[in-house]
């Protein structure tokens, strides 16, 4: 079956600094992978998705992944944070559904 | 442009009581689905639906009724609520099961079982 893992429970940035969340997956066939964001106290939006072809992937609010098949990684980055980027991210592989990672919580201080 | 409603957003239940939680889509979406989210667990499968009159269960179903009788609706019937039901639970919605079908999620529902 098929797993996510995100090694980080919870990360602290500072404004305009670099963000990288990491996520490590586990799957037999070329996954597809998602990373979601959540704000606090709403819904789940999709911030990119990845099913093949370039491995660097663009997303919306300025976020990029990076698929490695060699690391069975998908890593999400951002080069600088906004204090609004703070919320819960998760990282997912779909199958015949969508199997979520924990989730990395990311606090951005001032 | 309503996507994926659920309601109610927020229910305290007494233990032993059953309720139901609604969502609705306006999407003609044939794949519904129900999840739970609870802290250090991200989200996890409970039920889902392929197209009307067809239901199987996720990863915890247990404590958990569903049923598919239009395309639009999917409640997720809770029979005799436990203090381990509380969580934040929300629906989704695609068009179909393949990973290419963007899937839509209602803003939540928090659920209180004391």
């Amino acid at each position: 079956a098929q797993s996510v893992t995100q090694p980080d429970i919870h990360i602290t940035v500072s404004e305009g600094a670099s963000l990288e969340l990491r996520c490590n997956y586990s799957y037999g066939a070329t996954p597809y992978l998602f990373w979601y964001v959540q704000s606090p106290g709403q819904g789940l939006q999709l911030l990119l998705k990845y099913f093949s072809g370039d491995t660097l992937v663009q997303g919306i609010k300025g976020f990029e992944a990076e698929f490695k098949r060699s690391q069975s990684s998908f890593n999400l980055r951002k080069p600088s944070v906004h204090w609004s980027d703070a919320a819960e991210y998760f990282c997912a592989v779909h199958d015949y559904k969508l199997s979520f990672g924990a989730g990395t919580t990311v606090t951005v201080r001032a | 442009n309503a996507g994926v409603t659920q309601t109610p957003k927020f229910q305290v239940l007494k233990t032993g009581q059953s309720m139901t939680l609604q969502c609705a889509q306006d999407m003609n979406h044939e794949y519904m689905s129900w999840y739970r989210q609870d802290p250090g667990m991200g989200l996890r499968l409970i039920h889902y639906s392929v197209g009307a009159g067809i239901t199987d269960q996720g990863e915890v179903p247990n404590g958990y009724n569903v049923s598919r009788s239009t395309t639009e609706d999917f409640p997720l019937r809770l029979l005799s609520a436990a203090p381990s039901q509380t969580s934040v639970y929300f629906c989704a919605s695609s068009a179909g099961t393949g990973a290419g079908n963007t899937i839509y999620f209602g803003e939540g529902s928090w659920l209180t079982v004391v």
